[in-house]
């Protein structure tokens, strides 16, 4: 069965500094992965995408994530967060052509602190 | 363009009470899915529908219901209303990524 794994649930970091979010999958094939963004009290907006092709995505608002195999990995990077960052973050799996279902991971809350 | 439109933003049930929440996209998308969303656990996917006519629970379906009549529209019913369901629920359709409703948010009192 897939699964999505998010193992930081809070991050806190200051205005300006880099960020990292991870994201680790368990699929059998290569899957479709997405980044997706929640500020609260809304839906999920879509960050970026990865099907296939170069590893490195770059997004919306600055963000990139790098498809790493060996390590099933997903992880969402940017090189200096803004306040308005702060929301929630998920990642998600997508069965590709062979699966119907589309599973997310538990999020990660981002903290922007001045 | 209105993309996936839920309905209602907001209710209150009584325990036993019944329900459904709407869902509507106009985006032509064959696939189209409900979430439910509880602090700290995610979206947990309720049920699917792969297009018109056919559906397929998900990973928590128990007291809920689905129908697909339509490409457009795929609501959710809630039978018999208990507090666990208390939650924030999402539509969601798709192509490639997927599109998200703005959410209904539901309390079982």
């Amino acid at each position: 069965a897939q699964s999505v794994t998010q193992p930081d649930i809070h991050i806190t970091v200051s205005e300006g500094a880099s960020l990292e979010l991870r994201c680790n999958y368990s699929y059998g094939a290569t899957p479709y992965l997405f980044w997706y963004v929640q500020s609260p009290g809304q839906g999920l907006q879509l960050l970026l995408k990865y099907f296939s092709g170069d590893t490195l995505v770059q997004g919306i608002k600055g963000f990139e994530a790098e498809f790493k195999r060996s390590q099933s990995s997903f992880n969402l990077r940017k090189p200096s967060v803004h306040w308005s960052d702060a929301a929630e973050y998920f990642c998600a799996v997508d069965g590709g052509n062979t699966g119907n279902q589309f599973y997310f991971g538990t999020g990660t809350s981002l903290t922007v602190i001045p | 363009n209105a993309g996936v439109t839920q309905t209602p933003k907001f209710r209150i049930l009584k325990i036993g009470q019944s329900m459904t929440l709407q869902c509507t996209q106009d985006m032509n998308h064959n696939y189209m899915y409900w979430y439910r969303q509880d602090p700290g656990m995610g979206l947990k996917l309720i049920y699917y529908s792969v297009g018109a006519g056919i559906t397929d629970k998900g990973e928590v379906p128990n007291g809920y219901n689905v129908s697909r009549s339509t490409t457009e529209d795929f609501p959710l019913r809630l039978e018999l209303a208990a507090p666990s369901q208390t939650s924030v629920y999402f539509c969601a359709s798709r192509n490639t990524e997927a599109f998200f409703g703005q959410g209904t948010r539901l309390t079982v009192v």
